[in-house]
């Protein structure tokens, strides 16, 4: 079955700066790749995702980018904010709107 | 706006007590999940369900069992509780050819 690894697990940035996670996936079927933000004491929230027939997406401050080729897709967020600080989970799965895989998750932490 | 309510925040339960954690959407969505959050491991499906009494198993359903009698309903049952059932349990729910899994806020659950 689909296997999903996130790196790294705890990142730390100062304000203003540039954060990047990153995800990577075994199963070539895997066709879509969403990303969820977890706030304490919530549930995980989409944030941004994107299809395997697209490169790069990209949602104001945040962009998504994907290599079928290599199987990996990263989360960009440039400008962070304390409010990006969150757990990040990146997710595959080989049908749009289907079972989710997650990875283990990244705490971003902005600091000011 | 889409709802997932969780029963509880937060339980305490005792080793082999039968424990019911009951999740409702307000959105009349097809799908729902239960998955289980645990650190460093992040979110594992232990259950889902396309339609009214339909349950498939997810990657992780030993000890668990599912009911969903009602579309809007879905319960997961540990029916004899152990310790390393101590977990942060949620639940989300999609509708059909749509891409957004709504996760409730998640019980935190306790087995002693």
């Amino acid at each position: 079955g689909e296997n999903v690894e996130q790196h790294p697990s705890t990142l730390s940035v100062q304000e203003g700066d540039s954060a990047v996670i990153k995800c990577t996936y075994s199963d070539s079927a895997s066709n879509y790749f969403p990303w969820y933000k977890q706030e304490l004491g919530k549930g995980p929230q989409l944030i941004i995702d994107i299809r395997s027939n697209v490169g790069e997406k990209k949602d104001q401050r945040i962009a998504v980018t994907l290599n079928k080729t290599a199987k990996h897709f990263s989360l960009h967020i440039t400008e962070t904010q304390p409010e990006d600080s969150a757990v990040y989970f990146c997710a595959a799965s080989r049908e749009y709107g289907n079972k989710l895989v997650f990875g283990a998750g990244t705490i971003l932490r902005v600091k000011s | 706006d889409v709802k997932v309510t969780q029963s509880s925040r937060y339980l305490v339960k005792r080793t082999g007590e039968k424990v019911f954690l009951e999740c409702v959407q307000d959105m009349d969505h097809e799908n729902m999940f239960w998955y289980r959050q645990d650190p460093g491991l992040g979110l594992r499906l232990i259950y889902f369900s396309y339609d009214v009494k339909m349950k498939e198993k997810g990657d992780i359903p030993e000890g668990y069992s599912v009911s969903r009698e009602k579309k809007e309903r879905f319960s997961l049952i540990l029916e004899s509780a152990s310790t390393n059932q101590t977990s942060m349990y949620l639940c989300a729910s999609i509708t059909g050819g749509s891409a957004e899994q709504y996760f409730g806020p998640g019980t935190r659950l306790t087995v002693t």
